[in-house]
C-alpha cells in the first residue's frame, strides 16, 4: 500500500523551531517530486514547498521563504520540513504529499496524488 | 501570483442531483488544473488532474472540464459520500502552486 506518514508536529512558542518528517512506504520517493501543504484551523489548503526527486529544484511559497527548509533523504525514503522562526499564522495541519514523477528525463505531473494524514503544528505562547 | 477563485462558497444539493462547481484563474493556466475532495478530519484526495482526467479509482460521476481561466467540476448524481469540500489547484509553469478557497457541498 502506498502511504505517507508525517510526524514531528507539536506545540511551540513563537520564534521556535520544529522539524517535520514524512516517511513513505509502498513506493520509492527517488523519482518523485515531494511537497508540503498546510491547512490552518477552519481554513483552506495552502501549498508550502516542494523538492524534485534529485533535490535539484526547490520551491517555497513566499510567506515561508527564509524560515522553512525542505529536504529529503531518498535512501531513507523520507521528506523533511525544517520550520524556524515560527509565527502564530504558521499554526496548521501540515500534510506531506507526492507530486510529479521524473521518468527518463521527462517530468509528469498528476496533481498531489498521495497525501499523508497530517501532523499538527501549534504556535502559541 | 495567479489567484484561483471558486464559486459558490457553499452549494446545497439533494442526493441524486447534479452539482456544478466553478473555478476561475486570474490568468491562463492552460489545462494545468487539479480538483481535490476533502472530508472533515481527513486529508484531501485527488479527483481530477489535467483539468479533465480522473485520478485512479475516482468514480465516473466526477468529471472536470475547462481550460485557460474557466474550469468546472461536475458531480452527476450526488451520493451521500460526496458531501465534502472541494478545492481546485493550478500547477502551470513554476511553483508556488495555488489553491482556490474551496466549495462546500452540503445536503439540501
Amino acid at each position: 500500500e502506498v502511504q505517507l506518514v508525517e510526524s514531528g508536529g507539536g506545540l511551540v512558542q513563537p520564534g521556535g523551531s520544529l522539524r517535520l518528517s514524512c516517511v513513505a512506504s509502498g513506493f520509492s520517493i527517488r523519482t518523485y517530486c515531494m511537497g508540503w501543504v498546510r491547512q490552518a484551523p477552519g481554513k483552506g489548503l495552502e501549498w508550502v514547498a516542494n523538492i524534485k526527486g534529485d533535490g535539484s529544484e526547490i520551491y517555497y511559497v513566499d510567506s515561508v521563504t527564509g524560515r522553512f527548509t525542505i529536504s529529503r533523504d531518498n535512501a531513507k525514503n523520507s521528506l523533511y520540513l525544517q520550520i524556524n522562526s515560527l509565527r502564530d499564522e504558521d499554526t496548521a495541519v501540515y500534510y506531506c504529499a507526492r507530486e510529479g514523477e521524473t521518468v527518463a528525463g521527462n517530468y509528469y505531473y498528476y496533481g498531489l496524488d498521495v497525501w499523508g494524514q497530517g501532523t499538527t503544528v501549534t504556535v502559541s505562547s | 501570483e495567479i489567484v484561483m477563485t471558486q464559486s459558490p462558497a457553499t452549494l446545497s444539493v439533494s442526493p441524486g442531483e447534479r452539482a456544478t462547481l466553478s473555478c476561475r484563474a486570474s490568468q491562463s493556466v492552460g489545462s494545468n488544473l487539479a480538483w481535490y475532495q476533502q472530508k472533515p478530519g481527513q486529508a484531501p484526495r485527488i479527483l481530477i488532474y489535467r483539468a479533465s482526467t480522473r485520478a485512479t479509482g475516482i468514480p465516473a460521476r466526477f468529471s472536470g472540464s475547462g481550460s485557460g481561466t474557466e474550469f468546472t467540476l461536475t458531480i452527476s448524481s450526488l451520493q451521500s459520500e460526496d458531501f465534502a469540500v472541494y478545492y481546485c489547484q493550478r500547477y502551470n509553469n513554476w511553483p508556488p502552486w495555488t489553491f482556490g478557497q474551496g466549495t462546500k457541498v452540503e445536503i439540501k
